[in-house]
Protein backbone atom coordinates (compact mmCIF):
# COMPACT_ATOMS: atom_id res chain seq x y z
CA UNK A 1 0.00 0.00 0.00
CA UNK A 2 0.81 3.63 0.37
CA UNK A 3 1.89 3.73 -3.51
CA UNK A 4 2.51 7.56 -4.76
CA UNK A 5 2.63 7.41 -9.01
CA UNK A 6 3.79 10.51 -11.23
CA UNK A 7 2.93 11.23 -14.56
CA UNK A 8 5.16 11.49 -17.36
CA UNK A 9 8.59 9.96 -15.65
CA UNK A 10 10.35 11.84 -17.78
CA UNK A 11 9.84 14.83 -20.62
CA UNK A 12 11.92 16.84 -23.24
CA UNK A 13 10.45 20.17 -24.13
CA UNK A 14 11.01 23.11 -26.11
CA UNK A 15 12.24 25.90 -23.89
CA UNK A 16 9.48 28.54 -23.71
CA UNK A 17 6.19 25.65 -23.98
CA UNK A 18 4.69 24.67 -20.43
CA UNK A 19 4.75 21.21 -19.03
CA UNK A 20 2.18 19.47 -16.46
CA UNK A 21 3.43 17.11 -14.27
CA UNK A 22 0.57 15.29 -12.08
CA UNK A 23 1.11 13.33 -8.96
CA UNK A 24 -1.23 10.77 -7.51
CA UNK A 25 -1.49 8.77 -4.39
CA UNK A 26 -3.19 5.40 -5.96
CA UNK A 27 -4.36 4.00 -2.17
CA UNK A 28 -4.75 6.50 0.15
CA UNK A 29 -6.25 10.06 0.28
CA UNK A 30 -4.06 13.08 1.30
CA UNK A 31 -5.25 16.10 2.37
CA UNK A 32 -1.38 17.73 1.96
CA UNK A 33 1.04 16.95 -1.09
CA UNK A 34 4.33 18.50 -1.24
CA UNK A 35 6.44 19.20 -4.20
CA UNK A 36 10.52 18.86 -4.23
CA UNK A 37 12.90 19.98 -7.06
CA UNK A 38 15.98 17.66 -7.38
CA UNK A 39 19.62 18.88 -8.97
CA UNK A 40 22.15 16.40 -9.77
CA UNK A 41 24.13 15.38 -6.71
CA UNK A 42 21.97 17.53 -4.77
CA UNK A 43 19.21 17.33 -1.94
CA UNK A 44 15.62 17.61 -2.53
CA UNK A 45 13.99 20.89 -1.93
CA UNK A 46 10.61 21.86 -1.27
CA UNK A 47 9.38 23.97 -3.64
CA UNK A 48 5.66 24.09 -2.32
CA UNK A 49 3.38 22.36 -0.21
CA UNK A 50 0.21 21.76 -2.04
CA UNK A 51 -3.60 21.66 0.17
CA UNK A 52 -6.44 20.40 -1.55
CA UNK A 53 -9.19 22.64 -2.15
CA UNK A 54 -6.37 25.80 -1.07
CA UNK A 55 -3.66 27.27 -2.67
CA UNK A 56 -0.73 26.53 -2.32
CA UNK A 57 2.10 27.62 0.00
CA UNK A 58 5.65 28.40 -1.78
CA UNK A 59 8.64 28.53 -0.12
CA UNK A 60 11.13 31.16 -0.64
CA UNK A 61 12.56 31.75 -3.64
CA UNK A 62 10.24 30.23 -5.35
CA UNK A 63 8.75 31.91 -8.14
CA UNK A 64 4.62 30.65 -7.84
CA UNK A 65 3.32 32.35 -11.09
CA UNK A 66 5.77 29.97 -12.63
CA UNK A 67 4.99 26.66 -10.97
CA UNK A 68 1.37 26.21 -10.92
CA UNK A 69 0.13 23.79 -8.22
CA UNK A 70 -3.09 22.38 -8.15
CA UNK A 71 -4.50 20.10 -5.66
CA UNK A 72 -8.53 19.07 -7.16
CA UNK A 73 -8.66 16.14 -5.36
CA UNK A 74 -7.90 13.98 -2.16
CA UNK A 75 -5.27 11.90 -4.48
CA UNK A 76 -3.91 14.12 -7.66
CA UNK A 77 -1.81 17.14 -7.19
CA UNK A 78 -0.18 18.74 -10.57
CA UNK A 79 2.65 21.10 -11.03
CA UNK A 80 2.87 22.79 -14.53
CA UNK A 81 6.41 24.41 -15.08
CA UNK A 82 5.46 27.24 -17.31
CA UNK A 83 7.48 28.82 -19.77
CA UNK A 84 9.57 26.34 -19.16
CA UNK A 85 13.77 27.15 -19.42
CA UNK A 86 17.09 25.36 -19.75
CA UNK A 87 17.85 26.09 -15.64
CA UNK A 88 14.90 24.28 -15.08
CA UNK A 89 15.60 21.22 -16.08
CA UNK A 90 15.71 18.65 -13.14
CA UNK A 91 13.89 16.12 -11.34
CA UNK A 92 11.13 16.67 -9.95
CA UNK A 93 9.49 14.79 -6.94
CA UNK A 94 6.27 15.05 -5.51
CA UNK A 95 5.22 13.32 -2.05
CA UNK A 96 2.26 12.61 -0.36
CA UNK A 97 0.25 12.72 3.63
CA UNK A 98 -1.83 10.37 4.05
CA UNK A 99 -5.32 11.85 6.06
CA UNK A 100 -5.22 10.89 9.36
CA UNK A 101 -2.00 9.17 9.83
CA UNK A 102 0.42 10.44 12.53
CA UNK A 103 3.84 10.62 12.04
CA UNK A 104 4.69 13.48 9.71
CA UNK A 105 4.87 10.43 7.52
CA UNK A 106 5.59 11.24 3.49
CA UNK A 107 5.00 8.81 0.84
CA UNK A 108 7.40 9.70 -2.37
CA UNK A 109 6.41 9.53 -5.74
CA UNK A 110 9.42 7.99 -8.26
CA UNK A 111 10.15 11.81 -9.83
CA UNK A 112 9.54 12.86 -13.26
CA UNK A 113 12.92 14.29 -15.27
CA UNK A 114 12.43 17.07 -16.90
CA UNK A 115 14.64 18.29 -19.60
CA UNK A 116 14.34 21.85 -21.68
CA UNK A 117 15.82 21.89 -24.68
CA UNK B 1 13.45 26.17 12.03
CA UNK B 2 15.22 23.17 11.08
CA UNK B 3 17.69 22.02 9.89
CA UNK B 4 19.78 19.08 9.02
CA UNK B 5 23.45 18.26 8.71
CA UNK B 6 25.02 15.15 7.41
CA UNK B 7 28.43 14.74 7.56
CA UNK B 8 30.38 13.27 4.91
CA UNK B 9 28.84 13.83 1.49
CA UNK B 10 30.81 10.35 0.40
CA UNK B 11 31.40 7.01 2.77
CA UNK B 12 32.72 4.28 1.04
CA UNK B 13 32.92 0.85 3.15
CA UNK B 14 33.88 -2.95 2.19
CA UNK B 15 31.00 -5.59 1.60
CA UNK B 16 30.75 -6.66 4.92
CA UNK B 17 31.93 -3.73 6.65
CA UNK B 18 29.78 -1.68 9.40
CA UNK B 19 27.73 1.22 8.43
CA UNK B 20 27.93 4.22 10.01
CA UNK B 21 26.25 7.48 8.29
CA UNK B 22 25.94 10.23 10.57
CA UNK B 23 23.41 12.98 10.75
CA UNK B 24 22.91 15.79 13.53
CA UNK B 25 19.49 17.75 13.70
CA UNK B 26 18.41 21.52 14.60
CA UNK B 27 14.90 21.92 15.88
CA UNK B 28 13.33 24.14 18.41
CA UNK B 29 10.63 21.74 18.67
CA UNK B 30 10.74 17.43 19.38
CA UNK B 31 11.57 16.70 16.28
CA UNK B 32 10.26 13.81 14.04
CA UNK B 33 13.83 12.23 12.29
CA UNK B 34 13.94 9.90 9.14
CA UNK B 35 15.93 8.42 7.16
CA UNK B 36 15.28 7.79 3.13
CA UNK B 37 17.43 5.88 0.56
CA UNK B 38 17.54 7.23 -3.08
CA UNK B 39 18.61 4.72 -5.66
CA UNK B 40 19.85 6.31 -8.93
CA UNK B 41 17.02 8.16 -11.18
CA UNK B 42 14.11 6.71 -8.50
CA UNK B 43 12.17 8.50 -5.84
CA UNK B 44 12.55 8.37 -2.06
CA UNK B 45 11.95 5.29 0.47
CA UNK B 46 11.70 5.32 4.06
CA UNK B 47 14.37 3.03 6.14
CA UNK B 48 13.07 4.33 9.04
CA UNK B 49 11.76 6.86 11.29
CA UNK B 50 11.73 8.34 15.04
CA UNK B 51 8.52 10.08 16.30
CA UNK B 52 8.03 9.25 20.48
CA UNK B 53 9.38 6.49 22.40
CA UNK B 54 12.76 3.97 22.01
CA UNK B 55 15.01 5.95 20.72
CA UNK B 56 16.70 3.31 18.96
CA UNK B 57 14.51 2.56 15.44
CA UNK B 58 14.74 -0.50 13.13
CA UNK B 59 13.98 -0.42 10.10
CA UNK B 60 14.19 -2.03 6.91
CA UNK B 61 17.01 -3.60 4.75
CA UNK B 62 18.85 -4.27 8.52
CA UNK B 63 19.40 -0.38 9.18
CA UNK B 64 18.70 1.18 12.17
CA UNK B 65 19.13 4.32 14.00
CA UNK B 66 19.66 5.71 17.55
CA UNK B 67 18.23 9.57 18.77
CA UNK B 68 20.10 11.17 20.58
CA UNK B 69 18.76 14.36 22.29
CA UNK B 70 21.90 15.63 24.26
CA UNK B 71 23.91 14.81 21.25
CA UNK B 72 20.90 16.20 18.59
CA UNK B 73 21.94 13.00 16.83
CA UNK B 74 20.52 10.70 14.38
CA UNK B 75 23.14 8.41 13.03
CA UNK B 76 22.10 5.13 10.99
CA UNK B 77 23.98 2.32 11.08
CA UNK B 78 24.21 -1.47 9.43
CA UNK B 79 26.57 -4.03 11.05
CA UNK B 80 27.15 -5.67 7.54
CA UNK B 81 27.17 -3.51 4.63
CA UNK B 82 26.04 -5.46 1.53
CA UNK B 83 26.53 -4.44 -2.37
CA UNK B 84 22.94 -3.49 -2.71
CA UNK B 85 23.28 -0.65 -0.20
CA UNK B 86 25.09 1.48 -2.84
CA UNK B 87 22.89 4.23 -2.90
CA UNK B 88 22.07 7.66 -1.56
CA UNK B 89 21.06 8.63 1.60
CA UNK B 90 18.82 11.32 2.83
CA UNK B 91 19.02 12.68 6.56
CA UNK B 92 15.50 14.43 7.21
CA UNK B 93 13.48 16.29 10.05
CA UNK B 94 9.97 17.19 10.68
CA UNK B 95 8.10 18.75 13.27
CA UNK B 96 5.97 16.53 15.50
CA UNK B 97 2.78 16.60 13.62
CA UNK B 98 1.47 15.43 10.82
CA UNK B 99 1.52 16.94 7.04
CA UNK B 100 4.35 19.07 8.24
CA UNK B 101 6.91 19.76 5.58
CA UNK B 102 10.03 17.59 5.48
CA UNK B 103 13.85 19.81 5.32
CA UNK B 104 16.19 17.25 4.27
CA UNK B 105 20.02 17.28 4.45
CA UNK B 106 22.50 17.27 2.10
CA UNK B 107 22.77 13.66 1.19
CA UNK B 108 25.23 11.08 1.49
CA UNK B 109 26.55 8.74 -1.40
CA UNK B 110 27.37 5.53 0.13
CA UNK B 111 29.54 3.06 -1.56
CA UNK B 112 30.43 -0.62 -1.18
CA UNK B 113 33.82 -1.83 -2.27
CA UNK B 114 33.88 -5.61 -2.93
Amino acid sequence: GAVVSQHPSWVICKSGTSVKIECRSLDFQATTMFWYRQFPKQSLMLMATSNEGSKATYEQGVEKDKFLINHASLTLSTLTVTSAHPEDSSFYICSASPIGLAGAVQYFGPGTRLTVL
Amino acid sequence: AQSVTQLGSHVSVSEGALVLLRCNYSSSVPPYLFWYVQYPNQGLQLLLKYTTGATLVKGINGFEAEFKKSETSFHLTKPSAHMSDAAEYFCAVSENSSASKIIFGSGTRLSIRP
